[in-house]
């Protein structure tokens, strides 16, 4: 079967670094994206991995190993704003996205 | 404004009620979706079209039944639902689905649907 797995809740501090782990077992890997959901809002894009290594953007950045099936959003200097849910997602075999039930974050003073 | 509207925001209906959720984009993309949003679950996929063409239908039960008149619209009718069907409705778009081209996806704000 296709699975996506995320931890349930993690907490951070203000102005620290935090590490969202995403592990997948899916039919085909066709990328992986990440993506911030705020409470009652939409889901916005955050990133997009199809090679192995590390995309940086701003003060965030997504790491994807295919060997391992794993992947993480690194989040730095944390604002209260980052407070959300992050969702992982693996593009299958047949361009659908297979989610994870996400991440909440909750950040800290 | 993520370019993609839904509504009603929320809804209350009946579990004998017929209504209708409504979705539409202002980002000429050719690819719609229906999920599925409940709490600490994944988002699951219900529908997709693909230039106004049913691609997916993920065991959706009949009480739940989309239609999509052209590229810019897309709704969810609903009727005799249950009360485990009380979830976020997320409508999403993207560019196309092609082989190849992995697109993302914009998504609405949903409408919060409570069957009593």
């Amino acid at each position: 079967g296709q699975n996506i797995d995320q931890p349930t809740e993690m907490t951070a501090t203000e102005g620290a670094i935090v590490q969202i782990n995403c592990t997948y077992q899916t039919s085909g890997f066709n990328g992986l994206f990440w993506y911030q959901q705020h409470a009652g809002e939409a889901p916005t894009f955050l990133s997009y991995n199809v090679l192995d290594g590390l995309e940086e953007k701003g003060r965030f950045s997504s790491f994807l190993s295919r060997s391992k099936g794993y992947s993480y959003l690194l989040l730095k200097e944390l604002q209260m704003k980052d407070s959300a849910s992050y969702l992982c997602a693996v593009m299958d075999s047949n361009y659908q996205l297979i989610w994870g039930a996400g991440t909440k974050l909750i950040i800290k003073p | 404004e993520t370019g993609v509207t839904q509504t009603p925001r929320h809804l209350v209906m009946g579990m004998t009620n017929k209504k209708s959720l409504k979705c539409e984009q202002h980002l000429g993309h050719n690819a719609m979706y229906w999920y599925k949003q409940s709490a600490k679950k994944p988002l699951e996929l219900m529908f997709v079209y693909n230039f106004k063409e049913q691609t997916e239908n993920n065991s959706v039960p009949s009480r739940f039944s989309p239609e999509c008149p052209n590229s810019s619209h897309l709704f969810l009718h609903l009727h005799t639902l249950q009360p485990e069907d009380s979830a976020l409705y997320l409508c999403a778009s993207s560019q196309e689905i092609a082989g190849g081209n992995p697109y993302e996806q914009y998504f609405g704000p949903g409408t919060r649907l409570t069957v009593t």
